[in-house]
Order: structure tokens, then sequence, then C-alpha cells
């Protein structure tokens, strides 16, 4: 089957940095998005991995090893606005989107 | 535009009623879709929409019914429905599907109750 796994919640600070991973199985891979979702609120599009290596847009950046089925989203300089969940989604062989769970980040002062 | 809009933002209905949903885009984009998503969950594919044709229904209750009339709706009739399916009911368009990245932009969403 079709797998995507990713914390359920994590914590951390204002100003701080953060990592969320996310690990998958899926059959065939053709890329790894990574969107934000406020409470209440539609998905937006944060970031888009098909080659390995590292895509920086400001303050986040997105991490991809295919050979290891594995991202992680880095979210630098914190804001508490940057409380939200964070979904991780695959494009399989069938160029289906498969989805994470996702992973509630809750910012502290 | 770079927007997905959906109506209405709220929708409250019994389980005899029939309503729909509306989404539009003037993006451009040829593939559209509906998502449901439930609290504390990913969203759910319902229909994808590509070129005006349902290429995917991913074995929804009939009382579900999507319609695409031109290139720029997308409407989602519901009939009959459960209390099950209150949820918020997300509207997305692509460029296209396939290969490249075919970023997924989302209306805000409809969240529908069932009374």
């Amino acid at each position: 089957g079709q797998n995507i796994d990713q914390p359920t919640e994590m914590t951390a600070t204002e100003g701080a940095i953060v990592q969320i991973n996310c690990t998958y199985q899926t059959s065939g891979f053709n890329g790894l998005f990574w969107y934000q979702q406020h409470a209440g609120e539609a998905p937006t599009f944060l970031s888009y991995n098909v080659l390995d290596g590292l895509e920086e847009k400001g303050r986040f950046s997105s991490f991809l090893s295919r050979s290891k089925g594995y991202s992680y989203l880095l979210l630098k300089e914190l804001q508490m606005k940057d409380s939200a969940s964070y979904l991780c989604a695959v494009k399989d062989s069938n160029y289906q989107l498969i989805w994470g769970a996702g992973t509630k980040l809750i910012i502290k002062p | 535009d770079t927007e997905v809009t959906q109506t209405p933002k709220h929708l409250v209905m019994g389980m005899t009623n029939k309503k729909s949903l509306k989404c539009e885009q003037h993006m451009g984009h040829r593939a559209m879709y509906w998502y449901k998503q439930k609290a504390k969950k990913p969203p759910e594919l319902m229909f994808v929409y590509s070129y005006e044709k349902l290429s995917i229904n991913e074995s929804v209750p009939s009382r579900f019914s999507p319609e695409c009339p031109n290139s720029s709706l997308l409407n989602l009739h519901l009939h009959a429905l459960q209390p099950e399916d209150s949820a918020l009911y997300l509207c997305a368009s692509s460029q296209d599907r396939g290969t490249g990245a075919n970023v997924l932009t989302f209306g805000a969403g409809s969240r529908l109750t069932v009374l």
C-alpha cells in the first residue's frame, strides 16, 4: 500500500527553527509537495521537490532524498502565524496526490 | 486572477434537502478537483475533472454528483446526505494533471453541516 508518515504534533518557540519530517512509500514518485493549512482554512502551497536536494524559499526550505523516501520542511525564525498544520503529499505513478495526515505545529512565545 | 472561489462558505442542510456547492477559477487551469476534509484529517479526493471530463471518481456515493459546465466552473450537487457527510468541501484546480508540478490551488472551502 501507499503510506506517508509525519509526526502528529510538534511544538517550537517563536524565533527558533523547526524541522518537520516526512517519510513515504508510494507506487512511483512524481514529486513531493508541502502545504500549510491554518485551522478552518484551505491548504496553501509551500514547496515542491522532484529532484534530490534542498529548495529554499525565504524562511522555509524543503529537502528531498528519493533514495531514502524522505523529505523535511525547515522553518526558520518562527513567527506566531506559523502555527498551522503542515501537510506532506506525494504524487505517485498515476499522478495522484497521496497525502500525509499532517503535522500540527504549535508556536509558543 | 489567481484565486479559486467557492460558494457558499457555510451550508446547513437536512437529510432530505437538495443543494449545490459551486466553484469557479479564471486561471485557465484545465484540471479541477473536489476534496472532502474532516477535522484533523488530510484532504480526501472525491472527483477530478480534466479538460471538462470526469477522469477520477474515488468510489464516492451517488448522493454526491459532480458537474463541470465549462472549463471555469465546477459544481457538486448534494442530495439525501447523511450527518457523517458533514465536513469541509474543498475545490482545487491545477494547470493540468500528469507530469510537472501542477500545483493545486485550493478554494477557501464550503463548510457543510448535515442535520
